[in-house]
């Protein structure tokens, strides 16, 4: 199984529309959690951090669901720039920085 | 906020030669540094990681030799690809821990170098 699993997608979705990824990691005792977003031919850029309680960033919301290890990533309002790989980032814990990233999910928001 | 610098941004050499990629840190020191791989339509995958001074850490199936790291100081990391192969083309990113706030708390990456082995 992978440390990290995404759905690849790709995902094409009209303007304006709601779109949700979700992502599973592997290792209960992971400790942090991120969104990144990578462009083609560009390096990862955060999107937002995910907290346990959740966190909302605009049209952006992150949840992290502990008990069936997976968060989620949720954009409302679509817009064309928002056509990306979204990266699910996993740290697996603070004496070991190193981040484990899955295999994005492609998103193509349509006009 | 923090920013690393990667040069060069792309690269085409012949089969057998070596080549060398750096990563600075502007206005931070990095104390680690970790460096990434990331094949066409695939995630990054982590190579090795970088402390300043000491040798680096490399990941299963990724070899010391081939892949040569130094980290001398702690604005600096290199990454030199000898004896490069058509298999070794590749996106090449580097990563910086840093802790100066900014967009990338944290994790501040390298715009990357686009490996070419003619």
């Amino acid at each position: 199984r992978k440390e990290v699993e995404q759905d690849p997608g790709p995902f094409n979705v009209p303007e304006g529309a709601t779109v949700a990824f979700n992502c599973t990691y592997s290792n209960s005792a992971s400790q942090s959690f991120f969104w990144y977003r990578q462009d083609c031919r560009k390096e990862p850029k955060l999107l937002m951090s995910v907290y346990s309680s959740g966190n909302e960033d605009g049209r952006f919301t992150a949840q992290l669901n502990r008990a069936s290890q997976y968060i989620s990533l949720l954009i409302r309002d679509s817009k064309l720039s928002d056509s990306a790989t979204y990266l699910c980032v996993v740290n697996l814990n603070f004496g070991n920085e190193k981040l484990t990233f899955g295999t994005g999910t492609r998103l193509t928001i349509i006009p | 906020g923090a920013v690393v610098s990667q040069h060069p941004s792309w690269v085409i050499c012949k089969s057998g030669t070596s080549v060398k990629i750096e990563c600075r840190s502007l206005d931070f020191q990095a104390t680690t540094m970790f460096w990434y791989r990331q094949f066409p339509k695939q995630s990054l995958m982590l190579m090795a990681t970088s402390n300043e001074g000491s040798k680096a850490t490399y990941e299963q199936g990724v070899e010391k030799d081939k892949f040569l790291i130094n980290h001398a100081s702690l604005t600096l990391s290199t990454l030199t690809v000898t004896s490069a192969h058509p298999e070794d083309s590749s996106f090449y990113i580097c990563s910086a821990q840093s802790w100066e706030g900014g967009p990338n708390y944290g994790y501040t990456f390298g715009s990357g170098t686009r490996l070419t082995v003619v």
